[in-house]
């Protein structure tokens, strides 16, 4: 049983902290891992992709992976009131073509002015 | 227009009635899902394709049924509407391993 665990929050900050998200996962070959946003009410919105270990960085966001801890973070620099979602965690794992991902629950974020 | 069109946005339906929820999109990826997200319980799966040939189960297709009348077009089928299958209904697409894009979301209440 594939599982990805993230803790549900709410993770409250205040505006222009960094926002650490978490997110850990059971299957050992795992291979590619995903961070979505997702707004009240909205759909979720992929915002952040990683496949290798070591960090990837795209504007505000910075994803971590950690295989050998099998964890992947996600944090977010200067917080804004925008920011204030559900971030989920979405995990692959490669081989037989499918790539159907497991996700977890979410993590709501609240960042406050 | 959006990338990936669900209809309705919205629909509240009685138990016991057939529904069929749309789902149309202009990516060109050949896999498409349909997924139901309820308040603590994530989303889940409950069918995908992979080409027009191709429908496979997830982890929740009982009472659902799909059907992909073309590349672009996926429809998702409530033989019989419960009341717990009131939850808000994404369809969603990908090309490969390279992440989702959803849908708007349908909100179903069976009442």
């Amino acid at each position: 049983q594939k599982e990805v665990e993230q803790n549900s929050g709410p993770l409250s900050v205040p505006e222009g902290a960094i926002a650490s998200l978490n997110c850990t996962y059971s299957d050992r070959g795992s291979q590619s891992f995903f961070w979505y946003r997702q707004y009240s009410g909205k759909s979720p919105e992929l915002i952040m992709f990683i496949y290798s270990n070591g960090d990837k960085e795209d504007g505000r966001f910075t994803a971590q992976l950690n295989k050998a801890s099998q964890y992947v973070s996600l944090l977010i620099r200067d917080s804004q009131p925008s920011d204030s979602a559900t971030y989920l965690c979405a995990v692959t794992v490669g081989g037989g073509g499918s790539y159907i991902p497991t996700f977890g629950r979410g993590t709501s974020l609240i960042v406050h002015p | 227009d959006a990338d990936v069109t669900q209809t309705p946005r919205n629909r509240i339906t009685k138990t016991g009635k057939r529904i069929m929820l749309e789902c149309s999109q202009t990516k060109g990826h050949d896999r498409m899902y349909w997924y139901r997200q309820d308040p603590g319980l994530g989303l889940r799966l409950i069918y995908y394709s992979f080409d027009v040939k191709d429908i496979n189960k997830g982890e929740i297709s009982d009472g659902y049924s799909v059907s992909r009348q073309a590349q672009a077009k996926f429809s998702l089928s409530l033989e019989s509407a419960i009341p717990n299958q009131t939850a808000l209904y994404f369809c969603a697409t990908s090309e490969l391993n390279y992440g989702y894009t959803f849908g708007s979301g349908t909100r179903l209440t069976v009442v």
